[in-house]
């Protein structure tokens, strides 16, 4: 079974500061995409950026990029130019491309408060 | 495009009440999800739909819980006997089936069961 770890629970930065979330996985599967999703008080969970675990390339969109280390099962987002609207939680999610479901494995979540 | 639908936002109920909640998804989504959240942990996977039929349902979907998508629009999810581990928020989320497909999640239902 995939498993996915966020081992932080909480960051706190400046705003405009660039702040990097970690996050990691264990799978046995060559291909997969991986996820970050954000959580704001509103409660819906908003899709940040996604990889495919055959691109080599890192995922980029706009102010947020993903560092994609593969072999060592990391899987880090920054975050440049922080804006107070980033204030939320930030998940980390994992999913096989099979047919079928949108089966997404979450980490547990790290609570992102970007001050002014 | 007017997002997921969830109702209600949320619901207090007595331990050993039914409870349903509905998910209307975007229209012409044929995929449907629903995910639990506990407080404090991300959101698990709990059952999906394609189109009407209910394709997958997690263990975590016990014998109490059950799901319906009648004509493959609306959902609902019902639990009965309720219990305090039920307390949670109960995310829907749908998508357009296709290989690349994106999740849009809904706001959630929060279930507090007393």
């Amino acid at each position: 079974a995939q498993t996915v770890t966020q081992s932080q629970p909480e960051m706190s930065v400046q705003e405009a500061e660039t702040v990097t979330l970690s996050c990691t996985y264990d799978t046995s599967e060559n291909n997969y995409y991986l996820f970050w999703y954000k959580q704001p008080p509103s409660r819906q969970m908003i899709l940040v950026i996604r990889q495919e675990a055959y691109k080599q390339q890192n995922a980029t969109e706009n102010r947020f990029s993903v560092n994609f280390q593969k072999a060592a099962k990391s899987f880090s987002l920054k975050i440049s130019d922080s804006q107070l609207g980033d204030t939320a939680m930030y998940f980390c999610a994992f999913m096989k491309p099979l047919q079928g479901a949108q089966k997404l494995v979450f980490g547990q979540g790290t609570r992102l408060t970007i001050n002014p | 495009d007017t997002g997921v639908s969830q109702d209600p936002r949320h619901k207090i109920t007595k331990r050993g009440q039914n409870v349903t909640f509905r998910c209307d998804p975007i229209s012409e989504h044929n995929r449907l999800y629903w995910y639990r959240q506990t407080l404090g942990q991300g959101p698990e996977f709990l059952t999906y739909f394609q189109n009407e039929a209910q394709l997958e349902k997690s263990r975590l979907l016990s014998d109490r819980f059950s799901a319906e998508r009648p004509k493959g629009s609306f959902s609902t999810l019902e639990i009965q006997r309720t219990e305090q581990g039920d307390s949670a928020m109960y995310l829907c989320a749908s998508s357009a089936g296709t290989l690349n497909e994106k999740l849009f999640f809904g706001s959630g239902t929060q279930l507090s069961v007393l």
